[in-house]
C-alpha cells in the first residue's frame, strides 16, 4: 500500500528564511511528482510537477527536487514571505491510480 | 485550475437525508477523483473514476456513492448511511497518465456541515 509521510507536521519561521519540507514515499513506481498548497478553505493549487525522468523543477522561489533511489522529494522556499503561510502537500503519482497524499506540512511565515 | 466546478460551496444535510455535491470538468480529462479533508487532516480518498461508467472505491467508500454517466461530471451523494458527513470535499481530475507530464487538479471544494 502506498504511503506518504511529510515531515515536519508544521513548521514556524520568521519572514526571510529559506526553509526545507520533505516528503518520502513507499511506491517505487513514480510517474510524477506534484507538490501543491493549499490554503485554509480552499482547494489545492498545483505549485510544481517533477516528471519522472526530472531531478527538479524550478519556479521563481521555489525549487522541488526528486531523488527516487531514496524514494524522497524536498520543496525548498528561498527567502520566505508571510504570503506562504500555508499547508505543503506532495503526491507522487505512482503505480496506481489510487492516488494518495500526505498529511502535508503547515508552515507559517511570522512577519 | 484544470476546469473543475464544484457546488454548492456549502451544503447543509439534515439527519437521514442524502445529498449530491457536483463536479464538473470542461477540459476532458480521463480521471476524476473524490477526497474528503476534516480539519486539521490529510485528504482520503473516497472514490475515483478513469473511464465513463466506471469507477473504483477507495480508502473510505462506506456511505458514499458515485456515478459517472458521462466524462465531464462526476457527482458523490452522500447518503444517511454515513454517519459524520461533515467535512470538506474536494473533486479533482488529471488527463491520460501516460503522457507523464499530467498534472492532478482540484476543485475549489464544497463544505458540508449537518444541521
Amino acid at each position: 500500500k502506498q504511503e506518504v509521510t511529510q515531515i515536519p507536521a508544521a513548521l514556524s519561521v520568521p519572514e526571510g528564511e529559506n526553509l526545507v519540507l520533505n516528503c518520502s514515499f513507499t511506491d517505487s513506481a513514480i510517474y510524477n511528482l506534484q507538490w501543491f498548497r493549499q490554503d485554509p478553505g480552499k482547494g489545492l493549487t498545483s505549485l510544481l510537477l517533477i516528471q519522472s525522468s526530472q531531478r527538479e523543477q524550478t519556479s521563481g522561489r521555489l525549487n522541488a527536487s526528486l531523488d527516487k533511489s531514496s524514494g524522497r522529494s524536498t520543496l525548498y522556499i528561498a527567502a520566505s514571505q508571510p504570503g506562504d503561510s500555508a499547508t505543503y502537500l506532495c503526491l507522487n503519482q505512482g503505480g496506481s491510480e489510487k492516488l494518495v497524499f500526505g498529511k502535508g506540512t503547515k508552515l507559517t511565515v511570522n512577519p | 485550475d484544470g476546469g473543475i466546478t464544484q457546488s454548492p460551496k456549502y451544503l447543509f444535510r439534515k439527519e437521514g437525508q442524502n445529498v449530491t455535491l457536483s463536479c464538473e470538468q470542461n477540459l476532458n480529462h480521463d480521471a476524476m477523483y473524490w477526497y474528503r479533508q476534516d480539519p486539521g487532516q490529510g485528504l482520503r480518498l473516497i472514490y475515483y473514476s478513469q473511464i465513463v461508467n466506471d469507477f473504483q472505491k477507495g480508502d473510505i467508500a462506506e456511505g458514499y456513492s458515485v456515478s459517472r454517466e458521462k466524462k465531464e461530471s462526476f457527482p458523490l451523494t452522500v447518503t444517511s448511511a454515513q454517519k459524520n458527513p461533515t467535512a470538506f470535499y474536494l473533486c479533482a481530475n488529471r488527463g491520460y497518465r501516460q503522457a507523464n507530464n499530467e498534472k492532478l487538479f482540484f476543485g475549489s471544494g464544497t463544505q458540508l456541515s449537518v444541521l
